[in-house]
């Protein structure tokens, strides 16, 4: 079973349109993250719950919404999609809100044309 | 989380141990070492952690410095497949202070040649 699921892999999409990414983890962690990485491969933290609570906001768009539906569970909408949104979106996880390893899903791939 | 600096890139013979240094001079008493490392468009994997002590575990050792300003990690017969970008991280104790944020630096892209 993998440990951190992401949904999907690949997602090519319009300027302007709304479109969703899962994430899922079998872990037991109470702490999910998402990341961003750019073309330069710069991997920038964006948001992270604990607990289906937000305790990190890292200056990112109000069109990125993150919703946590249970501990399990951190789900990434974007709103009005703009070409700068194209990179990797990376979920993880781990144990605690402070430490702990983390544990990364294989990545989205999201170009927006 | 505390800064780290890594050089940007080395590389290193097939066989070889591959040496990868990390400067955390500001990291605090109650902040670990991480090492993840990610190979080519895959998510980023974690290798070994520590505090003071060196570690070991399957993948790499660990090396930390008395002052715990700079840390190694050491792969000890580098392969092919260990050509990836290598991240040194700091995170605080599990339950205890520091940042909620796990910060990422450029990393160290290691390239293993044959």
């Amino acid at each position: 079973d993998t440990a951190v699921s992401q949904t999907p892999k690949y997602l090519v999409t319009q300027m302007g349109n709304d479109k969703s990414i899962k994430c899922e983890q079998n872990l037991g962690h109470d702490t999910m993250y998402w990341y961003k990485q750019d073309s330069k491969k710069f991997l920038k933290i964006m948001f992270s719950y604990n607990n289906k609570e937000l305790i990190i906001n890292e200056t990112v768009p109000n069109r990125f919404s993150p919703k946590s539906p249970d501990k399990a569970h951190l789900n990434l909408h974007i709103n009005s999609l703009e070409l700068g949104d194209s990179a990797v979106y990376f979920c993880a996880s781990s144990q605690y809100p402070r430490g702990g390893e983390l544990f990364f899903g294989e990545g989205s791939r999201l170009t927006v044309l | 989380d505390a800064k780290t600096t890594q050089p940007t890139s080395m590389d290193c013979a097939e066989g070889r141990a591959a040496n990868l240094p990390c400067n955390h001079s500001t990291i605090s008493g109650n902040e670990y070492v991480y090492w993840y490392r990610q190979i080519h468009s895959q998510g980023p994997q974690y290798i070994i952690h520590g505090l003071k002590n060196n570690e070991t575990n399957e993948m790499a050792s660990l090396i930390i410095t008395e002052d715990r300003k700079s840390s190694t990690l050491i792969l000890p017969h580098a392969t092919l497949r260990d050509t990836a970008v290598y991240y040194c991280i700091v995170r605080a104790a599990l339950l205890s202070g520091g940042s909620y944020i796990p910060t990422f630096g450029r990393g160290t892209s290691l390239i293993v040649h044959p």
